[in-house]
C-alpha cells in the first residue's frame, strides 16, 4: 500500500518561510492536497491539486511537488498559521491517504 | 453558503453500535462525492468510507465489513451506520464534501465525537 511521509513537527520564526515536506514513492505523479488544522477545529484545504489555492487562502501559501517529494511552503508565516498540516493522496492500492500530519510551530 | 453538520455520537459500548448523521446545506448531497474522515485522539486524520454521486462505494480496510455508508435524498443527508465497534474507533468523524476526479475535500464539517469504552 502506497505510504505518505512526513515530518512530525517545524519551526520557523515569524515573517520567516516554512516548507513541509510529503514524501511518497512517485508522488510527482499524483495530485497532492493540504490541509490546515488548528486545535479543536476541522481541516481547512489550503492547496489542492499540487500548488492551487481555494478562494480565500492567502497567496503565502503555495505549493509544489517533484519526485518523490510534495511540498507546502508557507512565505511570511505569522502567528495565525501555528497549526497541524496534512497532505493527502488518492492512490489506486490506498484509496484516500492521509500523510501523519506536520507540527507547525511559529517561535 | 454550505454547511455540513454531523451528529449522532456519543459513549457506546465495545460490540455495539451507532447512526452518524450530516446534515448538509447549500449543497445537494447525492451530487456529490461526500466522505466521512475520522481522527483518534492526539492522532493524525484518517479515512474511512466515500459515496460517489453515481452511488458507488469506498471504504477504508480497518472498517470493511462494519462501517456502512449511505445517503438520504430527502432529507439531503449522508449516514454512518457503524456496527461491531471496537476502542480504536474512538474518534472525531467528520463529514465532507469533496471533488471526485482529484479527490480532495473542500468543505468539512464540525465533527461529531464517538467514544467506544466500557
Amino acid at each position: 500500500s502506497y505510504v505518505l511521509t512526513q515530518p512530525p513537527s517545524v519551526s520557523v520564526a515569524p515573517g520567516q518561510t516554512a516548507k513541509i515536506a510529503c514524501g511518497g514513492n512517485d508522488i510527482g505523479s499524483k495530485s497532492v492536497h493540504w490541509y490546515q488544522q488548528k486545535p479543536g477545529q476541522a481541516p481547512v484545504l489550503v492547496v489542492y491539486d499540487d500548488s492551487d489555492r481555494p478562494s480565500g487562502i492567502p497567496e503565502r501559501f503555495s505549493g509544489s511537488t517533484s519526485g518523490n517529494t510534495a511540498t507546502l511552503t508557507i512565505s511570511r508565516v505569522e502567528a495565525g498559521d501555528e497549526a497541524d498540516y496534512y497532505c493527502q493522496v488518492w492512490d489506486s492500492s490506498s484509496d484516500l491517504l492521509f500523510g501523519g500530519g506536520t507540527k507547525l510551530t511559529v517561535l | 453558503e454550505v454547511q455540513l453538520v454531523e451528529s449522532g455520537g456519543g459513549l457506546i459500548q465495545p460490540g455495539g453500535s451507532v447512526r452518524l448523521s450530516c446534515v448538509a446545506s447549500g449543497v445537494t448531497v447525492s451530487s456529490n462525492y461526500m466522505s466521512w474522515v475520522r481522527q483518534a485522539p492526539g492522532k493524525g486524520l484518517e479515512w474511512v468510507s466515500s459515496m460517489y454521486m453515481s452511488g458507488r462505494i469506498d471504504n477504508a480496510d480497518s472498517v470493511k465489513g462494519r462501517f456502512t455508508i449511505s445517503r438520504d435524498h430527502s432529507k439531503n443527508t449522508l449516514y454512518l451506520e457503524m456496527n461491531s465497534l471496537r476502542a480504536d474507533d474512538t474518534a472525531v468523524y467528520y463529514c465532507a464534501r469533496g471533488v471526485d476526479d482529484l479527490y480532495y475535500m473542500d468543505v468539512w464539517g464540525k465533527g461529531t465525537t464517538v467514544t467506544v469504552s466500557s
